[in-house]
Protein backbone atom coordinates (compact mmCIF):
# COMPACT_ATOMS: atom_id res chain seq x y z
CA UNK A 1 0.00 0.00 0.00
CA UNK A 2 1.73 3.61 -0.94
CA UNK A 3 1.97 5.98 1.67
CA UNK A 4 3.67 9.21 2.32
CA UNK A 5 3.99 10.18 6.12
CA UNK A 6 5.21 13.24 6.71
CA UNK A 7 6.72 14.34 10.33
CA UNK A 8 4.67 15.79 12.81
CA UNK A 9 3.91 19.20 13.90
CA UNK A 10 6.14 22.42 14.37
CA UNK A 11 6.27 25.85 15.66
CA UNK A 12 8.88 27.95 15.64
CA UNK A 13 9.67 31.54 15.85
CA UNK A 14 9.92 34.13 12.77
CA UNK A 15 12.88 34.15 11.34
CA UNK A 16 13.55 30.57 12.28
CA UNK A 17 13.72 27.45 9.62
CA UNK A 18 11.39 24.53 9.71
CA UNK A 19 12.37 20.81 7.59
CA UNK A 20 9.27 18.95 7.31
CA UNK A 21 10.31 14.94 6.58
CA UNK A 22 8.20 13.08 3.73
CA UNK A 23 8.61 8.86 4.37
CA UNK A 24 7.48 6.71 1.41
CA UNK A 25 6.39 3.53 1.35
CA UNK A 26 4.72 0.67 -0.64
CA UNK A 27 6.38 1.68 -4.38
CA UNK A 28 10.25 2.66 -5.32
CA UNK A 29 10.84 6.24 -4.25
CA UNK A 30 12.75 7.10 -7.18
CA UNK A 31 10.37 6.06 -9.73
CA UNK A 32 7.59 8.77 -8.76
CA UNK A 33 8.91 12.97 -8.42
CA UNK A 34 7.70 14.45 -5.22
CA UNK A 35 6.00 17.87 -5.06
CA UNK A 36 5.53 19.82 -2.12
CA UNK A 37 1.76 21.97 -1.62
CA UNK A 38 0.71 24.01 1.18
CA UNK A 39 -2.41 25.36 2.32
CA UNK A 40 -2.95 28.22 5.31
CA UNK A 41 -5.86 27.45 7.41
CA UNK A 42 -8.87 28.21 5.50
CA UNK A 43 -7.42 29.48 2.27
CA UNK A 44 -6.51 27.72 -1.28
CA UNK A 45 -3.49 25.06 -2.09
CA UNK A 46 -0.39 26.56 -3.07
CA UNK A 47 2.33 24.83 -5.11
CA UNK A 48 5.85 25.47 -3.64
CA UNK A 49 8.39 23.30 -5.86
CA UNK A 50 9.46 19.43 -6.98
CA UNK A 51 12.14 17.18 -6.76
CA UNK A 52 13.19 14.63 -8.49
CA UNK A 53 14.43 11.57 -6.11
CA UNK A 54 16.41 9.68 -8.34
CA UNK A 55 18.36 12.67 -9.40
CA UNK A 56 17.35 15.18 -6.39
CA UNK A 57 17.38 17.36 -9.05
CA UNK A 58 14.71 20.72 -7.86
CA UNK A 59 12.78 23.23 -9.05
CA UNK A 60 11.18 25.67 -7.08
CA UNK A 61 8.14 28.42 -7.48
CA UNK A 62 10.06 31.64 -7.45
CA UNK A 63 7.78 33.08 -4.63
CA UNK A 64 9.88 30.30 -2.58
CA UNK A 65 13.39 31.04 -4.22
CA UNK A 66 15.99 31.36 -1.59
CA UNK A 67 14.29 30.51 1.11
CA UNK A 68 12.95 26.96 0.18
CA UNK A 69 15.21 23.28 -0.33
CA UNK A 70 14.01 19.80 -1.16
CA UNK A 71 16.15 17.69 -0.62
CA UNK A 72 15.95 13.27 -0.15
CA UNK A 73 17.83 10.25 1.52
CA UNK A 74 17.26 7.68 -0.94
CA UNK A 75 18.53 4.80 1.30
CA UNK A 76 15.53 5.70 3.63
CA UNK A 77 12.75 7.15 0.61
CA UNK A 78 12.20 10.20 2.53
CA UNK A 79 11.86 13.58 0.95
CA UNK A 80 13.01 17.20 3.23
CA UNK A 81 11.23 20.57 2.57
CA UNK A 82 13.10 23.07 4.39
CA UNK A 83 11.47 26.72 4.48
CA UNK A 84 13.68 29.36 6.18
CA UNK A 85 13.11 32.81 7.10
CA UNK A 86 9.44 31.95 8.46
CA UNK A 87 7.33 34.61 8.85
CA UNK A 88 3.57 34.47 10.05
CA UNK A 89 2.55 34.10 6.26
CA UNK A 90 4.25 31.03 6.14
CA UNK A 91 1.58 29.18 8.72
CA UNK A 92 -0.16 26.88 6.76
CA UNK A 93 -0.29 22.64 6.55
CA UNK A 94 2.55 21.11 4.38
CA UNK A 95 1.95 18.05 1.94
CA UNK A 96 4.32 16.37 -0.01
CA UNK A 97 2.79 14.60 -3.22
CA UNK A 98 3.52 12.26 -5.24
CA UNK A 99 3.04 13.23 -8.88
CA UNK A 100 1.56 11.40 -11.80
CA UNK A 101 2.58 12.45 -14.99
CA UNK A 102 0.62 11.71 -18.74
CA UNK A 103 1.04 12.69 -21.97
CA UNK A 104 1.70 16.48 -21.14
CA UNK A 105 0.21 17.15 -17.45
CA UNK A 106 0.85 16.40 -13.68
CA UNK A 107 -0.97 15.83 -11.03
CA UNK A 108 -1.78 13.88 -7.70
CA UNK A 109 -3.52 10.77 -8.84
CA UNK A 110 -3.80 9.64 -5.20
CA UNK A 111 -1.20 9.98 -2.98
CA UNK A 112 -0.90 12.87 -0.47
CA UNK A 113 1.00 12.82 2.96
CA UNK A 114 -1.23 13.79 5.80
CA UNK A 115 0.21 17.11 6.08
CA UNK A 116 2.11 18.66 8.49
CA UNK A 117 0.96 21.98 10.25
CA UNK A 118 3.80 24.62 11.20
CA UNK A 119 2.94 27.29 12.75
CA UNK A 120 4.89 30.43 13.01
CA UNK A 121 4.22 32.73 15.94
CA UNK A 122 6.40 34.81 18.17
CA UNK B 1 1.77 33.80 -14.17
CA UNK B 2 -1.20 31.48 -15.24
CA UNK B 3 -4.64 32.36 -13.15
CA UNK B 4 -7.31 29.92 -12.56
CA UNK B 5 -10.28 31.53 -11.50
CA UNK B 6 -13.04 30.06 -9.88
CA UNK B 7 -16.18 30.86 -8.36
CA UNK B 8 -15.92 31.01 -4.49
CA UNK B 9 -19.04 29.33 -4.04
CA UNK B 10 -21.93 26.36 -5.45
CA UNK B 11 -24.88 25.86 -3.89
CA UNK B 12 -27.48 23.22 -5.23
CA UNK B 13 -30.29 20.97 -3.77
CA UNK B 14 -29.80 17.25 -3.59
CA UNK B 15 -30.50 15.37 -6.92
CA UNK B 16 -29.75 18.68 -8.68
CA UNK B 17 -26.90 19.24 -11.51
CA UNK B 18 -23.43 21.11 -9.84
CA UNK B 19 -21.91 22.93 -11.92
CA UNK B 20 -17.96 24.36 -11.09
CA UNK B 21 -16.27 26.60 -13.32
CA UNK B 22 -12.34 27.35 -13.30
CA UNK B 23 -12.01 30.18 -16.23
CA UNK B 24 -8.14 30.72 -17.96
CA UNK B 25 -6.71 32.36 -21.06
CA UNK B 26 -6.87 29.34 -23.69
CA UNK B 27 -7.23 26.85 -20.68
CA UNK B 28 -8.72 24.19 -23.80
CA UNK B 29 -5.35 23.75 -24.76
CA UNK B 30 -4.05 22.74 -20.99
CA UNK B 31 -5.35 19.50 -19.47
CA UNK B 32 -7.23 20.31 -16.52
CA UNK B 33 -7.02 18.09 -13.06
CA UNK B 34 -10.23 18.23 -10.64
CA UNK B 35 -9.81 17.78 -6.40
CA UNK B 36 -12.20 17.20 -3.72
CA UNK B 37 -11.14 18.71 -0.21
CA UNK B 38 -13.84 17.74 2.94
CA UNK B 39 -12.95 19.20 5.86
CA UNK B 40 -9.35 18.05 7.79
CA UNK B 41 -8.55 15.99 4.92
CA UNK B 42 -5.96 15.78 1.82
CA UNK B 43 -7.47 16.63 -1.47
CA UNK B 44 -8.66 13.95 -3.34
CA UNK B 45 -8.61 13.63 -7.32
CA UNK B 46 -11.74 13.36 -8.93
CA UNK B 47 -11.37 14.08 -12.44
CA UNK B 48 -8.02 14.42 -14.35
CA UNK B 49 -7.35 15.24 -17.99
CA UNK B 50 -10.17 17.38 -18.39
CA UNK B 51 -12.61 14.41 -18.30
CA UNK B 52 -10.98 11.04 -17.11
CA UNK B 53 -12.16 9.58 -13.67
CA UNK B 54 -10.47 7.18 -11.01
CA UNK B 55 -11.33 4.16 -10.35
CA UNK B 56 -13.48 4.63 -7.51
CA UNK B 57 -14.76 8.17 -8.17
CA UNK B 58 -18.76 7.79 -9.11
CA UNK B 59 -19.58 8.40 -12.80
CA UNK B 60 -22.07 11.78 -11.44
CA UNK B 61 -18.53 13.51 -11.01
CA UNK B 62 -17.38 14.19 -14.99
CA UNK B 63 -15.53 17.55 -16.56
CA UNK B 64 -15.12 19.19 -19.78
CA UNK B 65 -12.83 21.78 -21.16
CA UNK B 66 -12.94 24.29 -23.79
CA UNK B 67 -11.93 27.87 -24.76
CA UNK B 68 -11.20 29.46 -21.70
CA UNK B 69 -13.55 27.75 -19.16
CA UNK B 70 -13.27 24.29 -17.56
CA UNK B 71 -16.18 22.56 -16.21
CA UNK B 72 -16.62 20.15 -13.41
CA UNK B 73 -20.40 18.61 -13.29
CA UNK B 74 -21.52 16.78 -10.49
CA UNK B 75 -25.31 14.50 -11.39
CA UNK B 76 -27.87 13.75 -8.64
CA UNK B 77 -25.63 15.57 -6.10
CA UNK B 78 -25.83 13.65 -2.66
CA UNK B 79 -25.24 15.45 1.06
CA UNK B 80 -21.78 13.67 0.60
CA UNK B 81 -20.40 15.77 -2.15
CA UNK B 82 -20.08 19.20 -0.08
CA UNK B 83 -17.11 19.76 0.16
CA UNK B 84 -13.87 22.32 -1.84
CA UNK B 85 -13.03 21.83 -5.11
CA UNK B 86 -9.81 22.89 -6.83
CA UNK B 87 -9.00 22.97 -10.81
CA UNK B 88 -5.08 22.65 -11.69
CA UNK B 89 -3.23 22.84 -14.13
CA UNK B 90 0.36 22.08 -15.45
CA UNK B 91 2.94 24.07 -17.55
CA UNK B 92 6.00 23.61 -17.08
CA UNK B 93 6.99 26.93 -19.18
CA UNK B 94 5.17 28.76 -16.66
CA UNK B 95 5.84 29.89 -13.47
CA UNK B 96 4.77 28.38 -10.88
CA UNK B 97 4.57 25.16 -13.19
CA UNK B 98 1.59 23.95 -10.81
CA UNK B 99 -1.60 26.30 -10.81
CA UNK B 100 -4.44 25.62 -8.47
CA UNK B 101 -7.83 27.95 -8.89
CA UNK B 102 -8.76 29.39 -5.71
CA UNK B 103 -11.05 27.01 -5.13
CA UNK B 104 -14.91 26.38 -4.71
CA UNK B 105 -17.45 25.61 -1.81
CA UNK B 106 -20.23 23.55 -3.13
CA UNK B 107 -23.21 23.80 -0.59
CA UNK B 108 -25.90 21.38 -0.87
CA UNK B 109 -28.77 22.80 0.22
Amino acid sequence: QVQLVQSGAEVKKPGASVKVSCKAFGYTFTSYDINWVRQATGQGLEWMGWMIPNSGHTGYAQKFQGRVTMTRNTSISTAYMELSSLRSEDTAVYYCVRVTCSGSSCYVRENWGQGTLVTVSS
Amino acid sequence: SYVLTQPPSVSVAPGQTARITCGGNNIGSKSVHWYQQKPGQAPVLVVYDDSDRPSGIPERFSGSNSGNTATLTISRVEAGDEADYYCQVWDSSSDPNWVFGGGTKLTVL
